[in-house]
């Protein structure tokens, strides 16, 4: 079965610093993975994709993803955080299934002080 | 164009009642996916409809969950007999054509469904 984890429940970090958003998957096949983003009170956003072309990913909004087989890690980074990043991040593990269903990670929320 | 839309946005009900949660997917996709998110989780997936049919609702939790999507388009999923358990956020997307990959789903802003 297809899992993903995330290591961290609540990041902090300041404004114009990096960003390191941590998760691991488990997948028994090349997996498609995901990153999404969740504003309050606003719909799940796609920010990035990775499905077995380019290792490194990069997606909206600056941030980018390096997907590592050794590792089983799919990290998310920015390199300057903005107060407008502040939101949920969802790790996502698309099934190994012909559904496409997604498998969602816990979350990370992301705190951006000034 | 527009996106997913979901309604209504909030739904109170009583334990014990049933409940109607409507989606309205993107114009022409064919796959639709509902997924519940409860509070400080991340989405769990329930059903997933390729045009009309339900291909995978591996995912409802019993069988007081029902969804349906008579036309194709419009889908809505009802829950009979409600528990506290239930309250949560319900989630629909779509996407193109569904199937493995890297088709994007396309997600609502959610029903936020409590029960009291």
């Amino acid at each position: 079965a297809q899992s993903v984890t995330q290591l961290d429940s609540h990041v902090s970090v300041s404004e114009g610093t990096p960003v390191l958003l941590r998760c691991n998957y488990s997948s028994s096949y090349s997996p498609s993975l995901f990153w999404y983003v969740q504003h309050p009170n606003k719909g799940l956003q796609l920010l990035l994709k990775y499905t077995s072309a380019a290792t490194l990913v990069k997606g909206i909004n600056g941030f980018e993803a390096e997907f590592k087989k050794s590792e089983t890690s799919f990290h998310l980074t920015k390199p300057s955080a903005h107060m407008s990043d502040a939101a949920e991040y969802f790790c996502v593990v698309s099934a190994y299934s012909n559904t496409g269903k997604l498998i969602f990670g816990q979350g990370t929320t992301l705190q951006v002080k000034p | 164009g527009a996106g997913v839309s979901q309604t209504p946005s909030n739904k109170v009900t009583e334990k014990g009642k049933y409940v109607e949660l409507r989606c309205d997917p993107i114009s022409g996709h064919t796959a639709l996916y509902w997924y519940r998110q409860s509070l400080g989780q991340g989405p769990e997936f329930l059903i997933y409809f390729q045009g009309t049919g339900a291909a995978d609702d591996s995912g409802l939790p019993n069988d007081r969950f029902f969804a349906v999507r008579p036309e194709g388009s419009v889908s809505t999923l009802k829950i009979q007999r409600t528990e506290r358990g239930d309250s949560a956020v319900y989630l629909c997307a779509s996407s193109l054509t569904g199937g493995q990959g890297d088709n994007e789903q396309f997600f609502g802003p959610g029903t936020r469904l409590t029960v009291l």
